[in-house]
């Protein structure tokens, strides 16, 4: 079936300790998102990829960098996370202008 | 700058039917769209307009006014199972830097027996 995977499902790391978030479809889209969620709050767009090009959200903390090495894969680097990063990180993708399809999700705990 | 309100919670019975109310204030416009979130997981698409009027699908109705900045979401013959969060959300442009969705906080739906 065609999907969007993230890997790990549940992820801890530790106060400043870098992470990686990965994200691969099978859905053959060219825009890939980057969402996060906290309790109880709305997803919050961080950046998106429309193929190549990347489209980064004013107010996304440069702590957050992501990148794109192909169609298929984008991942989510925290550089330093802190104790307000945790959260569910939430990735979509979507062709062009139809609707995003989400992934299951990846819930990250800062310690 | 972009608003987007919707009631933060509502509860109903089962068979009964329910409308979330959803505006909207962006700087631009080319679609809403309404997903479904239980409780841990991600949203799953739902509906999407972007000419006004209704657009039916199912027991899930959306309706659009665009001049009045203002949706709605109607869930006809309530099952336990709708017990989630809805999501309003809107594209402001074609653009390409425009193609993502800003979502509204949520309407958590309680339906109970």
């Amino acid at each position: 079936d065609a999907m969007v995977i993230q890997n790990p499902r549940y992820q801890v790391t530790q106060f400043g300790k870098p992470v990686t978030l990965s994200c691969s479809q099978t859905l053959n889209h060219n825009v890939m998102y980057w969402y996060q969620q906290k309790s109880s709050q709305a997803p919050k767009l961080l950046f998106h990829y429309y193929d190549k090009d990347f489209n980064n959200e004013a107010d996304t903390p440069d702590n957050f960098q992501s990148r794109r090495p192909n169609t298929s894969f984008c991942f989510l680097d925290i550089r330093s996370p802190g104790l307000g990063d945790a959260a569910m990180y939430l990735c979509a993708t979507s062709r062009d202008y139809s609707f995003p399809f989400f992934g299951p999700g990846t819930r990250l705990t800062v310690l | 700058g972009q608003n987007i309100d919707q009631p933060t919670e509502m509860t109903a019975t089962e068979g009964a039917i329910v409308q979330i109310n959803c505006t909207y204030q962006t700087s631009g416009f080319n679609g809403l769209f309404w997903y479904q979130q239980h409780a841990g997981e991600a949203p799953t698409f739902l509906s999407y307009n972007v000419l006004d009027g209704l657009e039916e699908k199912g027991r899930f109705s959306s309706f659009l006014s665009r001049s009045k900045g203002y949706s709605y979401l109607l869930l006809k013959e309530l099952q336990m199972k709708d017990s989630a969060s809805y999501l309003c959300a809107v594209r402001e442009s074609a653009a390409q830097a425009g193609t993502a969705l800003i979502f509204g906080k949520g309407t958590t739906l309680s339906v109970s027996s």
